[in-house]
């Protein structure tokens, strides 16, 4: 099965600008989850998307969106960015492991996005 | 609120030595422990994963020891190799409360020859 794939790989965008990153989870997953990676925060989590509805919501502020499509794509959208919203982020799928459990998240190379 | 701490922050061992990395957690409610590995330009990937009711699991050379009591586990890698050269992060989550991963700040290994 191909990977969990994130596109653009590399973004470079200005301060006041808008971007939107895309997500294609491995084949059959449903659940999508985003996360910013920086030197200084660490991994921290976004959000999680699970059949077109968002399931779980990190602490970070409103300009930070995304939603997910029928066929478990997704994408994340940063509004009116700032120089400390320059990251790698990363998505990464699940397929539900039942019982309640957490299920195993692979994934993706990740976005670096620097923002000028 | 750092909820799950790691350390130490970097390591360098020797090939062939013991690399143990340690994190302790503040959410009860926390009862997946997983740990990823990063090398630079990738995401990270799953290598091993506990739930508190066992308190040790092993996968090859790599071994999470678990103290529900203490709300501390730690990563053990074997026999550490240069290959092993990487970033790991443990993390936490809570079962029923979906995919959300709480990760501790990382801790950069490096395995000398």
């Amino acid at each position: 099965k191909a990977g969990v794939t994130q596109t653009p790989r590399y973004l470079i965008k200005t301060r006041g600008q808008q971007v939107t990153l895309s997500c294609s989870p491995i084949s059959g997953h449903r659940s999508v989850s985003w996360y910013q990676q920086t030197p200084g925060q660490g991994l921290q989590f976004l959000f999680e998307y699970f059949s077109e509805t968002q399931r779980n919501k990190g602490n970070f502020p409103g300009r930070f969106s995304g939603r997910q499509f029928s066929n478990s794509r997704s994408e994340m959208n940063v509004s009116t960015l700032e120089l400390g919203d320059s990251a790698l982020y990363l998505c990464a799928s699940s397929s539900p492991a039942g019982g309640g459990h957490t299920d195993t998240q692979y994934f993706g190379p990740g976005t670096r996005l620097t923002v000028l | 609120q750092q909820q799950v701490k790691q350390s130490p922050q970097s390591l360098i061992v020797q090939k062939g030595g013991i690399s143990i990395i340690n994190c302790a957690y503040e959410n009860t409610a926390f009862d997946y422990f997983p740990w990823y590995q990063q090398f630079p330009g990738k995401g990270p990937a799953l290598l091993i994963a506990i739930r508190p009711d066992v308190s040790e699991k092993k996968e090859g050379r790599f071994t999470i020891s678990f103290n529900k009591s203490a709300k501390q586990f730690s990563l053990h890698i074997m026999d550490s190799q240069p290959g092993d050269s990487a970033t790991y992060f443990c993390a936490a989550s809570k079962e029923g409360g979906g995919n959300k991963l709480t990760f501790g700040t990382g801790t950069q290994l490096k395995v000398e020859l």
